[in-house]
């Protein structure tokens, strides 16, 4: 089966500083490869997806960053504000592409 | 309306019983998707549709789980016979076309079976 995972559930980082928010990935068909924002009691929230033969994509504050040597995406948020506070999904489309599979998600803490 | 819109927002049920939640997609999406989360786990696939393609129903966890899509907009899940362990917020998302990588979710229902 899909297996993605997150090396660190939790991430506090202080308002203003760079937070990097890392996962692993296994399955090297998939086509594209996605971060999710979902703070609480919502729907998860799309941020920035970056497609297999990429290996850097830049978004508003955000850069995600794709290394198919070792299947790692990492997701890297400048000067972190505090509604950056939420859990980050990294997602991958599979074999298909026709659906997502999700990782467990790291939360993201900004303390003042 | 706007967003992905999902009813009802919380759902209270006795174990036994059988429960249909309600998902309207976006208008114009062809891709709606369904999706489990559990406290403090990741999103686990349950089935998606596109157009009027066969669903891809390959993550349903038992029968006793099932979905349609009306008219290929609204769509239901049902669950029959729920048991404890079906607890959890089930989101749904849409999306315009397959393979789109930006799906859009609404804010879930969150079941508890008692």
């Amino acid at each position: 089966g899909e297996s993605v995972g997150l090396h660190l559930p939790t991430l506090s980082v202080q308002e203003g500083d760079n937070s990097i928010i890392n996962c692993a990935y296994s399955n090297s068909a998939s086509d594209y490869f996605i971060w999710y924002k979902q703070e609480s009691g919502k729907g998860p929230q799309f941020i920035i997806d970056i497609r297999s033969n990429m290996d850097k994509r830049q978004g508003q504050r955000v850069t995600v960053l794709l290394n198919k040597t070792v299947k790692h995406l990492s997701l890297q948020i400048a000067a972190t504000q505090p509604g950056d506070s939420a859990v980050y999904f990294c997602a991958e489309n599979g074999n298909t592409g026709n659906q997502f599979y999700f990782g467990t998600g790291t939360s993201l803490t900004v303390i003042p | 309306g706007a967003g992905v819109s999902q009813s009802p927002s919380n759902k209270v049920t006795e174990k036994g019983k059988d429960v249909e939640l309600r998902c309207d997609p976006i208008s114009g999406h062809t891709a709606l998707y369904w999706y489990r989360q559990s406290l403090g786990q990741g999103l686990e696939f349950l089935i998606y549709f596109q157009g009027n393609s066969a669903p891809d129903k390959s993550g349903l966890p038992s029968d006793r789980f099932s979905a349609e899509r009306t008219g290929g907009s609204v769509s239901t899940l049902t669950i029959q016979r729920t048991q404890q362990e079906d607890s959890a917020v089930y989101l749904c998302a849409s999306s315009l076309s397959t393979g789109d990588t930006e799906a859009f979710f609404g804010q879930g229902t969150r079941l508890t079976v008692v």
